[in-house]
């Protein structure tokens, strides 16, 4: 939404595989961020860039990856290490830290 | 800190009514207030915003209003409409330093009826 192209909308994991969840802006923005939601809940952050080549983890990175090759891109992989990954997960980005978030569309992802 | 406090987990309105939504946030260094609306499914969409160095901003049918001392941010919506059931959260931007993400609150369900 409004720039930001996430996909696949919905994206179901065999247990033990990693997949990697794409994240795609065309508003300039430098910052970009990866939260995961839960039911109910608030949104916990995984993972920020706030240039290209560096990311630093968020509050629940364990079991996550990122990189930041391009400022276009930030691609979230959930790893076989991430035992509970059912969630829904959104990518923001953003001009800086004191400036308001856009967010993608979100996808939906699921252990079967 | 994560805003907490002063928080209702859910709130019902009925069509036409004005609702207000709170929010305490923790921390004192924060300068930058958002509130944002995540309608079921969606991510979440900015709705208005509102640095420390105003107490009070006003959006079509909406007010931000915020209370320094006691560390209070509230969402006033004017004649609440069906539409404006979702969820809706606040976030502050916490110490202000470079390498920083916003903190997120943990969110008010508003149900209106008609």
């Amino acid at each position: 939404d409004g720039g930001i192209t996430q996909s696949p909308k919905y994206l179901f994991r065999k247990e033990g595989q990693n997949v990697t969840l794409s994240c795609e802006q065309n508003l300039n923005h430098d910052a970009m961020y990866w939260y995961r939601q839960d039911p109910g809940q608030g949104l916990r952050l995984i993972y920020y860039s706030q240039i290209v080549n560096d990311f630093q983890k968020g509050d629940i990175a364990e079991g996550y990856s990122v990189s930041r090759e391009k400022k276009e891109s930030f691609p979230l992989t959930v790893t076989s290490a991430q035992k509970n990954p059912t969630a829904f997960y959104l990518c923001a980005t953003s001009f800086g830290n004191n400036y308001g978030y856009t967010f993608g569309s979100g996808t939906r992802l699921t252990v079967v | 800190g994560e805003s907490v406090g002063l928080h209702l987990p859910t709130l019902s309105v009925q069509e036409g009514d004005n609702s207000i939504i709170n929010c305490a946030y923790s921390n004192s260094a924060s300068d930058y207030f958002i509130w944002y609306k995540q309608e079921s499914g969606k991510g979440p969409q900015f709705i208005i915003d509102i640095r420390s160095n105003m107490d009070k901003r006003q959006g079509q049918r909406v007010t931000v209003l915020l209370n320094k001392t006691v560390k209070h941010l509230s969402l006033q919506i004017a004649a609440t409409q069906p539409g404006d059931s979702a969820v809706y959260f606040c976030a502050e931007n916490g110490p202000n330093q470079a390498g920083t993400a916003l903190i997120f609150g943990k969110g008010t369900t508003l149900s209106v009826s008609s």
